[in-house]
């Protein structure tokens, strides 16, 4: 079993579409959990930290379950410029962070 | 936010040749860099980290002798692919650990073994 798995997509969505990306980890004892987003052929950028409450930046809602091991990332009213690859990122122990392989979204107009 | 440069951003070599990557941490010090490795369309792979004026800690099943790295100041680690191979050839990003645990990566550099 991967550490973090996510639905590689691609997810195809109009402009103005709510979309809606699920990610779990395997490792209990993991401390902190990222969204990053990653263009294509470039490094990964931090989009948000995702925290056991929930938090929301703009357009984008992430939320944790820790008795799941599950993470989400909703984006609202989709723009042509969130196309990109979403990764859910682990910090375990502190130091090593674990990368999902990604989902791709691609919104179209 | 901060900000994290790589150089080369491309490199393209014969097999056999050595490759030097450097990661610099330009408004902040790092003592702590990671080195990570993506090959096409899969997820970005920790392959070491690399902890200022200590020997790197690197992840299983990657070759110490072979990628060669050194964190010699707090701004500054590079990565040494020594007798590089076609299967080599990826994408190569270095990342810096700020506050709360936050990484933040360089632009990368595309390494082509020829």
């Amino acid at each position: 079993r991967k550490e973090v798995e996510q639905d590689p997509g691609p997810f195809n969505v109009p402009e103005g579409a709510t979309v809606a990306f699920n990610c779990t980890y395997s490792n209990s004892a993991s401390q902190s959990f990222f969204w990053y987003r990653q263009d294509c052929r470039k490094e990964p950028k931090l989009l948000m930290s995702v925290y056991s409450s929930g938090n929301e930046d703009g357009r984008f809602t992430a939320q944790l379950n820790r008795a799941s091991q599950y993470i989400s990332l909703l984006i609202r009213d989709s723009k042509l410029s969130d196309s990109a690859t979403y990764l859910c990122v682990v910090n375990q122990n502190g130091n090593k962070l674990v990368f999902g392989a990604g989902t791709i979204l691609r919104v179209k107009s | 936010g901060a900000v994290v440069s790589q150089h080369p951003s491309r490199v393209i070599c014969k097999s056999g040749t050595s490759v030097k990557i450097e990661c610099r941490s330009l408004d902040f010090q790092a003592t702590t860099m990671f080195w990570y490795r993506q090959f096409p369309k899969q997820s970005l792979m920790l392959m070491a980290t690399s902890n200022e004026g200590s020997k790197a800690t690197y992840e299983q099943g990657v070759e110490k002798d072979k990628f060669l790295i050194n964190h010699a100041s707090l701004t500054l680690s590079t990565l040494t692919v020594t007798s590089a191979h076609p299967e080599d050839s990826s994408f190569y990003i270095c990342s810096a650990r700020g506050s709360a645990d936050t990484q933040y990566f360089g632009p990368g550099t595309r390494l082509t073994v020829l």
